[in-house]
């Protein structure tokens, strides 16, 4: 079975630029969470979404950050403009509410 | 809200020797507990969990953990362990059954096997 999927693996971009990151959930599942890992913070959890429709976001830093889950298989984070201070792991998890959360590699986004 | 403490950033072990990594949490309510492994460069992969019934949980690669109530604990624990057991350890808790809702980790314990 395919896992959760996130693309790009890898992202460096300028301040100022837009950056978007990807995931696609485990199919089925129907909660999606969004999570940020960095060194001095650990792991936090940003935004999650149960059937699509966006549940908690008081781990989104700030206004910059934004989440989208059009559909049942498809979720961005959008980053706009970023800062080298968003330099971290970004982590997609799913699940399909009784079950643990599975994670996808990651995005490592570095700005510069 | 919750919190999930590690006490040992670091722990550094030769192989075969015992390991137990601690963790405690803050919520007063029905939690879920979780210990999640990640290997250099890899994803977080699920060792472990309790949600309910016996406290005392087995979980992949010979691992198992005590939930123990009262002191709001955690523990994980390997009788034996080998130089592959190298890596990031964290624990999690989240609030309701089944973990529909957000994880809070913990700082996670670098775990290091020395040959």
């Amino acid at each position: 079975d395919a896992g959760v999927i996130q693309s790009p693996r890898h992202e460096v971009t300028e301040m100022g630029q837009e950056v978007t990151l990807r995931c696609k959930p485990i199919s089925g599942h129907n909660s999606l969470f969004w999570y940020r890992q960095t060194m001095m913070r650990g792991l936090e959890l940003l935004i999650y979404f149960n059937n699509n429709v966006p549940i908690d976001d008081s781990g989104m830093p700030e206004d910059r950050f934004s989440a989208k889950m059009p559909n049942a298989s498809f979720s961005t984070l959008k980053i706009q403009p970023s800062e080298p201070r968003d330099s971290a792991v970004y982590f997609c998890a799913s699940t399909d509410g009784g079950q643990p959360q599975h994670f996808g590699d990651g995005t490592r986004l570095s700005i510069l | 809200a919750q919190s999930v403490s590690q006490h040992n950033h670091h722990v550094i072990l030769s192989e075969a020797a015992s390991l137990e990594l601690g963790c405690n949490y803050s919520y007063g309510g029905t939690v879920n507990l979780f210990w999640y492994v990640q290997y250099p460069g890899q994803h977080l992969q699920l060792l472990l969990k309790y949600f309910s019934g016996d406290p005392l949980v087995k979980g992949i690669k010979g691992f198992e953990a005590e939930f123990i109530k009262s002191k709001f604990s955690f523990n994980l624990r390997k009788p034996s362990v080998q130089w592959s057991a190298t890596a990031e350890y964290f624990c999690a808790v989240s609030e309701s059954g089944g973990g529909a809702d957000g994880l809070t980790f913990g700082k996670g314990t670098h775990l290091i096997i020395q040959p």
